[in-house]
């Protein structure tokens, strides 16, 4: 079936630094959404994007984070600077529409923060 | 508070029939609950999904649900469950957030299946 690439499966990075998290989404989807789930914990909703813009984000989607979906090309996740409470695995995911039961989740970026 | 709560952490079978459970809070009227089960890369994989106006309990291949909407918990069935069946299943309310007209997917912790041959 369809499948959202996530690239790399795994970052290592030093706490303060930049880190931008890719995701290739299924083509012809229009919704991108982050999602974030800290090692022992539920996942849980970051962000979504829709036509160009964020459409809504939680309180974990803080001031350092940002997304972006340049030209059509990879859907990114940027954190800048980076910190330790940010480690966590990311999921990227899209649909073709805005419903819920059409969402493909890729397999993760495992960040880890030092 | 949790609002989507799977008290069994972990649970293994020998074939058979297997059933996972998962409790939900929410004042919404509309819904939905969705099922999914993580692979070992990671990668989640839809299962099945019950919208809350839907009194029938749903079917998609050999996944079905149990829909207690009064109780607000819904349970996962597994028809013979075989070793490939084995991971991490996850149940997720989906709600309407913010005024966009967006849905978000709170998940539970997860049940990790272990189905022995």
């Amino acid at each position: 079936g369809p499948k959202v690439l996530q690239i790399p499966s795994h970052q290592i990075i030093d706490m303060g630094q930049m880190v931008t998290l890719n995701c290739d989404p299924v083509s012809n989807h229009l919704y991108f959404y982050w999602y974030k789930q800290i090692l022992g914990q539920q996942m849980e909703f970051l962000v979504n994007f829709y036509n160009g813009k964020v459409m809504e984000k939680s309180k974990l989607f803080k001031d350092q984070f940002s997304v972006e979906r340049p030209d059509g090309s990879y859907f990114t996740l940027k954190i800048q600077p980076t910190a330790l409470e940010d480690s966590a695995v990311y999921f990227c995911a899209s649909s073709p529409t805005a419903s819920q039961n059409t969402l493909y989740f890729g397999a993760g970026t495992r960040l880890s923060v030092l | 508070a949790q609002r989507v709560t799977q008290v069994q952490s972990t649970g293994s079978s020998q074939w058979g029939e297997v059933t996972l459970d998962c409790s939900y809070e929410t004042s919404e009227y509309s819904y939905l609950i969705l099922w999914y089960r993580q692979l070992f890369s990671g990668e989640m994989v839809f299962l099945i999904y019950q919208p809350s106006f839907d009194t029938q309990n749903q079917r998609s291949g050999h996944y079905s649900v149990v829909f207690q909407k009064s109780f607000k918990s819904i349970s996962l069935v597994i028809s013979a469950s075989q070793p490939e069946d084995s991971g991490t299943y996850f149940c997720a309310l989906s709600e309407l957030i913010g005024a966009s007209g967006s849905w978000q997917l709170i998940f539970g912790s997860g049940t990790q299946l272990t189905v022995m041959p």
